[in-house]
């Protein structure tokens, strides 16, 4: 069983639904959860983080975190062709990030 | 500010040369990390220095050699590259809030071994 499993994707929405993205982790011990959005060719950035069971709204971007089902979620509302692009989910293991393989996402317009 | 940097962009190396990547952040972050990531794949951890002190290294070969001079600046020094070693190599330093660190990344340097 990998460490963080993500579907691969591509994830394809019509611009202005909403994009959901989920994540699922085996180590029960992670403590901090967190999504990055990776362009083509360029670098992760962090759009997201979450640490407590519920909810975190920042803008258009929700993250669920689900401790006792080991999952971990990120809502894209009104979702824009920008928003194509990878989006990474990590789990905080021993002293490291660990990465799941990114889901791809393609907002049409 | 949450700003890495990182110098070259781009870089072509053949493989018996010797190049260095580097990696600044003037944040006060505490630990800095080197990853490599290939082409439609996840970063891969390589090193992790913590205080200035080599903390992780995820079995790495040698011709990968990390250097921490200070504590906004970190090195990678190469030789004798592969080009199976072509990827994006990120740099990446965190901050602690409250029991909680988060990572944050450079843009990265682009490499190509021929």
């Amino acid at each position: 069983q990998k460490e963080v499993e993500q579907n691969s994707g591509p994830l394809s929405v019509p611009e202005g639904a909403i994009a959901s993205l989920n994540c699922t982790y085996s180590d029960r011990g992670s403590q901090s959860f967190f999504w990055y959005r990776q362009y083509s060719g360029k670098s992760p950035e962090l759009i997201m983080s979450i640490y407590s069971n519920g909810d975190k709204e920042d803008g258009r971007f929700t993250a669920q975190l689900n401790k006792a089902s080991q999952y971990v979620s990120l809502l894209i509302r009104d979702s824009q062709p920008s928003d194509s692009a990878t989006y990474l989910c990590a789990v905080t293991g021993f002293q490291k990030l660990v990465f799941g393989t990114g889901t791809r996402l393609l907002v049409s317009p | 500010d949450t700003e890495v940097t990182q110098t070259p962009k781009h870089l072509v190396m053949g493989m018996t040369n010797k190049k260095s990547l580097k990696c600044e952040q003037h944040m006060g972050h505490r630990a800095m990390y080197w990853y490599k990531q290939k082409a439609k794949k996840p970063p891969e951890l390589m090193f992790v220095y913590s205080y200035e002190k080599l903390s992780i290294n995820e079995s790495v070969p040698s011709r990968f050699s990390p250097e921490c001079p200070n504590s906004s600046l970190l090195n990678l020094h190469l030789h004798a590259l592969q080009p199976e070693d072509s990827a994006l190599y990120l740099c990446a330093s965190s901050v602690v809030t409250g029991n909680q660190e988060t990572q944050y990344f450079g843009p990265g340097t682009r490499l190509l071994v021929l």
